[in-house]
């Protein structure tokens, strides 16, 4: 069974741009969440998918993020305009129904914002 | 919002050596998990729990939830060069629920 995917795998963008962040979970998997580290610091939850509905995005830092859903499989969430502050290392996490604990993370995107 | 304590931040360990490492809570968490990360990879699950008190192996890993819900810790005996990583500790308010992390433990492993 594949894991959880996403992509780019690193992306290098100048201050002002628009970058989108693709998260394929594990098939299946009606429970969709991105985080994110940033240098040095803690992973930190930005927001919860159940299937396509947002069921918390009290992480999400401001306005300048979105996600979306649609149809309930993969997952995007688009930066615009990027500030410096946003580069991090963004995660995926996924997992099968609403009251399972375990959440299983993909490899993350390395986002550099010059 | 919530936070985890982790420590240490980093250990520097002879193969073989047993590592312990925790994470404290102010507040209760109903599920805490372990996760080890490597370089350029995403964090890998190793250990669950879901009960005040349990105490759960996996191989060489070892993890207890505290009786109070407010800690956890995980033992790795004899370790070995591939448990290089970084270890961080999750705490969960309710299963399914966001994950609030701990700030991570770097263990690196001299042969």
């Amino acid at each position: 069974e594949a894991g959880v995917t996403q992509f780019p795998s690193h992306s290098v963008i100048e201050k002002g741009q628009t970058v989108t962040l693709r998260c394929d979970p594990i098939s299946g998997h009606d429970n969709l969440y991105w985080y994110r580290r940033v240098m040095g610091k803690e992973i930190k939850f930005l927001l919860h998918f159940v299937k396509e509905s947002k069921q918390d995005e009290s992480g999400m830092p401001n306005n300048r993020f979105l996600a979306e859903r649609t149809g309930g499989t993969y997952s995007t969430l688009k930066v615009q305009p990027a500030e410096l502050e946003d580069s991090g290392v963004y995660f995926c996490a996924s997992s099968p129904y609403r009251d399972f604990g375990e959440q299983f993370f993909g490899p993350g995107t390395r986002l550099t914002v010059l | 919002g919530q936070q985890l304590n982790q420590s240490p931040q980093s250990m520097f360990i002879q193969e073989g050596e047993d590592v312990s490492m925790n994470c404290t809570s102010s507040s209760i968490f109903n599920t805490w998990l372990w996760y080890k990360q490597d370089p350029g990879e995403g964090p890998v699950l190793l250990i669950a729990l879901y009960k005040a008190g349990e105490l759960t192996s996996n191989g060489r890993l070892t993890a207890q939830f505290g009786i109070t819900r407010k800690d956890s810790f995980l033992n790795i005996s004899a370790s070995i060069p591939s448990d290089v990583g970084i270890y961080f500790c999750a705490g969960q308010l309710r299963a399914g629920n966001m994950l609030t992390f701990g700030g991570g433990t770097r263990l690196m492993v001299k042969p």
